[in-house]
């Protein structure tokens, strides 16, 4: 069975500080990885997605992600913290049959310091 | 479109009712499937279906049953309910067979709790 590690239930980081939340996966073999977000109260949102073609991943609100299969990490990055980004952010992983549903990982609670 | 829709958004049952929770989208996936989120610990599959017709099991099916008798409509039934379901259970749809799908349009989500 396929898991996912999110490495920090909580990060905290400042205002125009880089984001760094960190995933890892076990799969034996690569499958497709997600970053979804999730503001209060609300459903997720698709950040960005893995699907084998390019490596780095560019993604919506200035985030992207970086597929090394070396190190089996799917990170989530931003060069520049907005208030706006504090939120609940998830990776998750499926299977390249794609009918077992996605695996998440924990999550990560991303905190924006003024 | 409308995307993923679920209903109720809020529901508050007490231990042995039964209730089922809807979902529809509009997109012609088909692929649905039924999550439940609990604190710290992600979003864990509940039920799945591939198409009108057929279901499957995921990580936690006990206690809830599924159908899939349209391509737009999965709804979730808790059969007894029990204060181990209080959760959030969120819908969601994708396209199947297609390399580089499988991307998973999300619900707003039920929040349930059972007293």
């Amino acid at each position: 069975a396929q898991s996912v590690t999110q490495l920090g239930s909580h990060v905290s980081v400042s205002e125009g500080a880089l984001v760094l939340l960190r995933c890892n996966y076990s799969s034996s073999v690569p499958p497709y990885l997600f970053w979804y977000v999730q503001y209060p109260n609300q459903g997720l949102q698709l950040l960005l997605k893995y699907t084998s073609a390019a490596t780095l991943v560019k993604g919506i609100n200035g985030f992207e992600a970086e597929f090394k299969k070396s190190e089996t990490s799917f990170h989530l990055t931003k060069p520049s913290a907005h208030m706006s980004d504090a939120a609940e952010y998830f990776c998750a992983v499926i299977n390249r049959g794609g009918a077992d549903g996605l695996t998440f990982g924990k999550g990560t609670h991303l905190i924006i310091q003024p | 479109n409308a995307g993923v829709t679920q209903t109720p958004k809020f529901q508050v049952l007490k231990t042995g009712q039964s209730m089922t929770l809807q979902c529809a989208q509009d997109m012609n996936h088909e692929y649905m499937s039924w999550y439940r989120q609990d604190p710290g610990m992600g979003l864990r599959l509940i039920h799945y279906s591939v198409g009108a017709g057929i279901t499957d099991q995921g990580e936690v099916p006990n206690g809830y049953n599924v159908s899939r008798s349209t391509t737009e409509d999965f709804p979730l039934r808790l059969l007894s309910a029990a204060p181990s379901q209080t959760s959030v259970y969120f819908c969601a749809s994708s396209r199947t067979g297609t390399v580089g799908s499988y991307e998973q349009y999300f619900g707003p989500g039920t929040r349930l709790t059972v007293t």
